[in-house]
């Protein structure tokens, strides 16, 4: 499986765009990257998905460069809601018992 | 519909006690998987199963036992509570893994467990 690495935690001002970079060396070539988000007190939110490049959805948009050894999940103008922990997850698509290991994730605090 | 659905929420056991942690889904899913969160920490897999009849097992397995005799629900039992198993237990389903889709984890509340 392979190991991510992020931030411990970020902070930010309301109104600002927020990069969270997580680096994953060992990325298998059928390994995909997901973003998921998780409030105090409830369980993890999916936000996005991609493989490679670029992917963009209603709430965030994930940066992917060719060797795909990291990946950034990019906030555009995030208010006080965005507060939370973001974890990366690395998984095989094409494993159809694929465990899904959460690492220590990034605490993202917004402030006003 | 409910979506993901843990029962109890909250409970408090003694040491050496014994209890089953219930997991519930209606959206038809293959996969379901028991997770559990430490204070400060992040998620890690206990067990999960591919499909109805079938357990195997994650990072942190021992001490815990699992059953799915129905596709809809997965049962997490403590045989024996120990202290260090205090902890917040979160369920989760997906359609199927990552082979078809996005493989979207749908997670429960969670069921928050103090062992004294």
């Amino acid at each position: 499986l392979a190991k991510t690495t992020q931030p411990i935690s970020m902070d930010s001002y309301e109104g600002q765009e927020v990069n969270i970079t997580c680096s994953h060396n060992n990325i298998a070539t059928n390994d995909y990257i997901t973003w998921y988000q998780q409030f105090p007190s409830q369980g993890p939110r999916f936000i996005i998905q991609g493989y490679k490049t670029k992917v963009t959805n209603e709430v965030a948009s994930l940066f992917i460069p060719a060797d795909r050894k990291s990946s950034t999940l990019s906030l555009p103008r995030v208010s006080l809601s965005d507060t939370a922990v973001y974890y990366c997850l690395v998984g095989d698509k094409n494993n159809a018992g694929n465990m899904l290991t959460f690492g220590g994730g990034t605490r993202l605090m917004v402030k006003p | 519909n409910a979506g993901v659905t843990q029962t109890p929420k909250f409970r408090v056991l003694k040491t050496g006690q014994s209890m089953t942690l219930l997991c519930a889904q209606d959206m038809n899913h293959e996969y379901m998987y028991w997770y559990r969160q430490d204070p400060g920490m992040g998620l890690r897999l206990i067990h999960y199963s591919v499909g109805e009849g079938t357990t195997a097992k994650g990072e942190v397995p021992d001490g815990y036992n699992v059953s799915r005799l129905k596709k809809q629900n997965f049962l997490l039992g403590l045989e024996s509570a120990a202290p260090s198993q205090t902890s917040v237990y979160f369920c989760a389903s997906s359609y199927w893994g990552l082979s078809r889709g996005t493989g979207e984890l749908f997670f429960g509340e969670g069921s928050r467990l103090t062992v004294l």
